[in-house]
């Protein structure tokens, strides 16, 4: 066990609906990543949030956005869903944000859009 | 071209058998890393790499900064080692996340 959360395990939706997956880290861990992971582009990262603020951005749509609350859980909020979101998405958590930090995957939320 | 290559993709062994995969990457990096995901999809970090080697039980890491090279070896290779091993790298600030090689999937027969 990581100590990473995230909810729901699974989740199937219809295209053009909005959903929010969620991320609790590590106990003390001020770092979350998230990420996605489909068939076509294996693992890309999407945003990073570091102790609320917003620190990097990878290959997030505009339809995809994210946030970290004060008690340091987090979500991913997906809109206008298309079959291609159809993917894992992780999230990991990390002390700090140094390179040379070690990240804690959760067990990801596998999405199904149909 | 994908900024982390990772080689065999495909990997079946017998049991007992060394297991090497490799890792090739083209930009600087600050840290690499070697993880492990199951079938059930769920992500476990087994090394974290900025030089040298780490041994961890069957499980050996090694990186050579100057040939941008990393191996994963894996010593009397057990049915329960099948997975999806893949490299990631910090290739950025401290702020980007990893960027991923594609895996290479793992099975030792028993």
């Amino acid at each position: 066990d990581s100590g990473v959360t995230q909810t729901p395990k699974h989740l199937i939706t219809a295209t053009g609906q909005r959903v929010t997956l969620r991320c609790s880290p590590r106990s003390g861990d001020l770092s979350v990543y998230w990420y996605q992971q489909s068939l076509d582009q294996g693992l890309q990262f999407l945003i990073h949030y570091y102790n609320g603020e917003e620190r990097a951005k990878g290959n997030i749509l505009e339809r995809f956005s994210a946030q970290q609350f004060p008690d340091l859980h987090s979500e991913l909020n997906l809109s206008s869903l298309e079959l291609g979101d159809s993917a894992l998405y992780f999230c990991a958590s990390s002390v700090g944000q140094a390179p040379n930090t070690e990240a804690f995957f959760g067990q990801g939320t596998r999405l199904t859009v149909v | 071209k994908n900024e982390v290559e990772q080689s065999p993709q495909n990997l079946t062994a017998q049991e007992g058998e060394f297991i090497t995969i490799n890792c090739s990457y083209s930009v600087g990096i600050s840290a690499l890393h070697w993880l492990q995901q199951h079938p059930g999809g769920g992500i476990v970090s087994l090394f974290m790499l900025s030089s040298g080697k780490k041994k961890h039980g069957r499980l050996i890491a090694t990186i050579n900064i100057q040939e941008k090279h990393s191996s994963l070896h894996i010593t009397a290779s057990h049915p329960r080692d099948s997975a999806v091993y893949i490299c990631a790298v910090n290739s950025g600030g401290g702020a980007d996340g990893l960027t991923f090689g594609k895996g290479t999937h793992l099975i030792i027969q028993p």
